[in-house]
């Protein structure tokens, strides 16, 4: 069975400072990866993919096999990157499961 | 623009009702989900479907049932609400062609309580 795990339900950094978000996945298969962001009032969207291999508004992550892991990382948070953020892992049949989510606060 | 709408945004139920949760897309995609999303838990996918009239259960079918008799509608269906199902619903949809790699779109949300 998949599984996607958030290790953080909430992370506070300052403006400024890097910023990473910790995701884990467990899949017998070749998983893709993505990672949605949900802000204030919005409804839920796609940050970043793993297959796009691209950064998003600063946004990077990498997928690490070995680790099984597809970590956020951001080296300089602003304040608007305050969110709701939720890891997934998509299987070949299209199934898409979702970690617990982490908000993350930006403070000024 | 890419559009996905679920009718309710706000619904006060109570326990052993009857509700219907509907979700209307206009991209023309084949695949549909119901999630639900609760704190500490995030999304939990209750029910998807690959296209018209097809259905295959997620993680907590439990207590739901959808219908898809329309491409452009995917309905969730509380046979008998209970408080445990209050909650904020998501619906998405995202195209066939894009079943691995794909981005689902999403509706706004439909928050249920059920007294």
């Amino acid at each position: 069975a998949q599984r996607v795990t958030q290790p953080e339900k909430l992370l506070s950094v300052f403006k400024g400072a890097p910023v990473e978000l910790k995701c884990n996945y467990s899949y017998s298969g070749s998983p893709e990866l993505f990672w949605y962001v949900q802000y204030s009032r919005q409804r839920l969207q796609l940050l970043l993919r793993h297959i796009s291999r691209e950064s998003i508004k600063g946004f990077t992550a990498d997928l690490n096999k070995g680790e099984t892991s597809f970590h956020l990382k951001k080296p300089f948070a602003q304040e608007e990157d305050s969110a709701m953020y939720y890891c997934a892992l998509s299987t070949s049949y299209g199934k898409l499961t979702f970690g617990q989510g982490t908000i993350l606060t930006v403070h000024p | 623009d890419v559009k996905v709408t679920q009718s309710s945004r706000y619904l006060v139920k109570r326990t052993g009702e009857k509700v219907f949760l509907e979700c209307v897309q206009d991209m023309d995609h084949e695949n549909m989900f119901w999630y639900r999303q609760d704190p500490g838990l995030g999304l939990r996918l209750i029910y998807f479907s690959y296209d018209v009239k097809m259905k295959e259960k997620g993680d907590i079918p439990e207590g739901y049932s959808v219908s898809r008799e329309k491409k452009e509608r995917f309905s969730l269906i509380l046979e008998s609400a209970s408080t445990n199902q209050t909650s904020m619903y998501l619906c998405a949809s995202r195209s066939r062609t894009d079943q691995y790699t794909g981005e689902l779109f999403f509706g706004e949300g439909s928050r249920l309580t059920v007294l």
